[in-house]
């Protein structure tokens, strides 16, 4: 079972169209969620860590958010330049641990 | 940017080599991963490394092996390269696990097991 589920797969946005994207996580505690962007051919960027639920981050467009079983990563009026893979990582509370990565939601935003 | 240098960027090698992969940074940072990234499966880790010559194995680390000799390097070695391992592979590094502190990956390796 994964213990980091991203939905959805793939999102194929109009310019301007505002949505959601889902990361679920199954971890025993967390200590902490991550939220990266990669480019094709690039390596995943940093954008957002999420400590507690109630939490909220924001960068741009961008604004994630945090529940006791999940993130989202809200994306308001998106541009052409905001396609992207959007990864989410989890932090085990428990134990000295590497981060657990989901399989990425693809965003592609259409002009 | 966070200085992570990963080489060669493209390798294309014939089944049954060895094949060594490097990872390089400059800033002086404890922990070191290796993940592989395929369609379908994400970012998977490979091994990581939590100090000079302390390593442990990751998710998928059966044909892989590291060394970790100075801080700063960071090699993963494919003993006897099969197709299987054709795969883009990422390096990261950490200056803090188990707190809430991010990773920094690199540019990425491409290799192609022919």
């Amino acid at each position: 079972e994964d213990q980091v589920t991203q939905s959805p797969e793939a999102l194929r946005l109009q310019e301007g169209e505002s949505s959601s994207l889902n990361c679920s996580y199954t971890v025993s505690g967390l200590r902490g969620l991550f939220w990266y962007r990669q480019d094709p051919g690039k390596g995943p960027e940093f954008l957002f860590t999420l400590y507690s639920a109630g939490e909220e981050k924001e960068k741009e467009r961008l604004k994630a958010t945090l529940t006791k079983k999940e993130s989202f990563l809200h994306i308001t009026a998106p541009k052409p330049e905001d396609s992207a893979t959007y990864l989410c990582a989890v932090q085990e509370a428990t134990g000295n641990t590497p981060l657990v990565f989901g399989k990425g939601t693809r965003l592609s935003v259409i002009a | 940017d966070a200085g992570i240098t990963q080489s060669p960027r493209h390798k294309v090698t014939e089944t049954g080599t060895p094949v060594t992969l490097r990872c390089h940074q400059t800033e002086n940072h404890r922990y070191m991963y290796w993940y592989r990234q395929d369609p379908g499966h994400g970012l998977r880790l490979i091994h990581y490394s939590y100090g000079v010559k302390d390593t442990d194995k990751g998710e998928v680390s059966d044909g892989y092996s590291v060394s970790r000799s100075k801080t700063e390097d960071f090699l993963l070695t494919l003993e006897s390269a099969t197709s299987s391992q054709t795969s883009v592979y990422f390096c990261a590094i950490r200056d803090r696990q188990g707190m809430n502190t991010e990773a920094f990956f690199g540019q990425g390796t491409r290799l192609t097991v022919v």
